[in-house]
């Protein structure tokens, strides 16, 4: 079975700061890793995710993940962050290749500062 | 193409009543998840239906159920409605999740219980 932490459930950030919303997850099999979106009064959007090759997966909106399989994290981050970047931010994985549901973590709230 | 779409969005019941809650995948999409998603437990997965058959179950009682129809549509039910059962109720349609492939989630249904 795997598991998900997101370590945050909050970060506040002041706008054109950096940022980092912190993942890390355990599985015994081989993984996918997603990041979704969840903008106010809205569902899910898929932000970006890893399915193999490349550890370093963008999205098209300035931000990025990096999987890193020794540290087993997938932690999302953008350089400069806007106020339309608030938002809840959850991490997800899933086991390769097999039909077991997809874990969600808790999530992460990015507060956007003035 | 039209997005998963869920209705309604609003839903008042009270304890002991039930409800029934409806998901119309994207068109193509097999896989229709559900999840709850609550402030204090964040989305909490109910269940995943592939091509009518029950693929996947979370941790929840027996008061929740669901099927899924030919056409891909999905609803869920929950009998005997308590206090705790209020929630947005998100779904999630996919073409298949086994291949890594996004979930495009619904806006969800948001059920109060009084």
């Amino acid at each position: 079975a795997q598991s998900v932490t997101q370590l945050d459930s909050q970060v506040p950030v002041f706008e054109e700061a950096p940022v980092e919303l912190r993942c890390n997850y355990s599985s015994s099999v081989s993984v996918y890793l997603f990041w979704y979106v969840q903008y106010p009064n809205q569902g899910l959007q898929l932000l970006l995710k890893y399915l193999s090759g490349s550890t370093l997966v963008e999205s098209i909106n300035g931000f990025e993940a990096e999987f890193n399989k020794s540290q087993t994290s997938f932690h999302l981050r953008k350089p400069s962050v806007h106020i339309s970047d608030t938002a809840e931010y959850f991490c997800a994985v899933s086991a390769v290749n097999r039909d077991d549901k997809i874990i969600f973590g808790k999530g992460t709230r990015l507060h956007i500062l003035p | 193409k039209a997005g998963v779409t869920q209705t309604p969005r609003y839903l008042i019941k009270t304890r002991g009543q039930q409800v029934t809650l409806s998901c119309s995948p994207i068109s193509g999409h097999r896989s229709v998840s559900w999840y709850q998603q609550t402030p204090g437990q964040g989305l909490q997965f109910l269940f995943e239906y592939f091509s009518e058959t029950q693929r996947n179950k979370g941790n929840f009682p027996g008061r929740f159920s669901g099927r899924q129809f030919s056409n891909s549509r999905s609803e869920m039910n929950v009998s005997t409605l308590e206090l705790g059962d209020s929630a947005l109720y998100l779904c999630a349609s996919s073409t298949d999740r086994v291949l890594g492939n996004e979930q495009f989630f619904g806006p969800g249904t948001r059920l109060t219980v009084l």
